[in-house]
């Protein structure tokens, strides 16, 4: 079936390395991506976005990276720090007016 | 504006009764979505309207749940007759047309069926 999944459910990391987050989609007809970050106790918070015309782009310490080819997707954070830690969910929407559709996240935790 | 805003926060309830959230989106957004989460997982499509009308429900929505949104601005998920497995997190979400640059959500109302 579609989904949206994650490879890795959890990952800890040191403060001040690199994260790396990622996600794999089946749904070739997704033009659309968002990762969101989860604190504990709140609602999801819009990190970065990516439309399927591109293959990278670049926030603040935050970079998405699309492979259509393979249908993979990923959260780079640099130079992470502790209030980093949270679980981090890829979203895709299909072309038109579909919601969003989520995956089932990876917890990172930051190891000060 | 100070985003979405849900309530109440908490509500813990006894089998078989009824409960009401209420979500307050953005002002100027049009779309509100309703999102089930459970622990341990991503948050999972409920419905969603367009200003006042309910544009699409998932199959998760069983004839228990009802929402509305009728004068396009707030609304409410209501959950008549409540199971323990009706025990999630539920989020509300805003967005300006079809949410490309994302959705903006609450904080969310923990349910708790005893």
């Amino acid at each position: 079936g579609e989904s949206v999944g994650l490879h890795l459910p959890t990952l800890s990391v040191q403060e001040g390395d690199n994260s790396i987050i990622n996600c794999a989609y089946s749904n070739s007809a997704s033009d659309y991506f968002i990762w969101y970050k989860q604190e504990s106790g709140k609602g999801p918070q819009f990190i970065i976005d990516i439309r399927s015309n591109m293959d990278k782009r670049q926030g603040q310490r935050v970079t998405v990276l699309l492979n259509k080819t393979v249908k993979h997707l990923s959260l780079q954070i640099a130079a992470t720090q502790p209030g980093d830690s949270a679980v981090y969910f890829c979203a895709e929407n299909r072309a038109g007016n579909t919601p969003l559709v989520f995956g089932k996240g990876t917890r990172l935790s930051v190891i000060a | 504006d100070t985003g979405v805003s849900q309530n109440p926060r908490h509500k813990i309830t006894k089998r078989g009764q009824n409960v009401t959230f209420r979500c307050d989106p953005i002002s100027e957004h049009n779309r509100l979505y309703w999102y089930r989460q459970t622990l341990g997982q991503g948050p999972e499509f409920l419905t969603y309207f367009q200003n006042e009308a309910q544009l699409e429900k998932s199959r998760l929505l069983s004839d228990r749940f009802s929402a509305e949104r009728p004068k396009g601005s707030f609304s409410t998920l209501e959950i008549q007759r409540t199971e323990q497995g009706d025990s999630a997190m539920y989020l509300c979400a805003s967005s300006l047309g079809t949410g490309r640059g994302g959705y903006t959500f609450g904080s969310g109302t923990r349910l708790t069926v005893v």
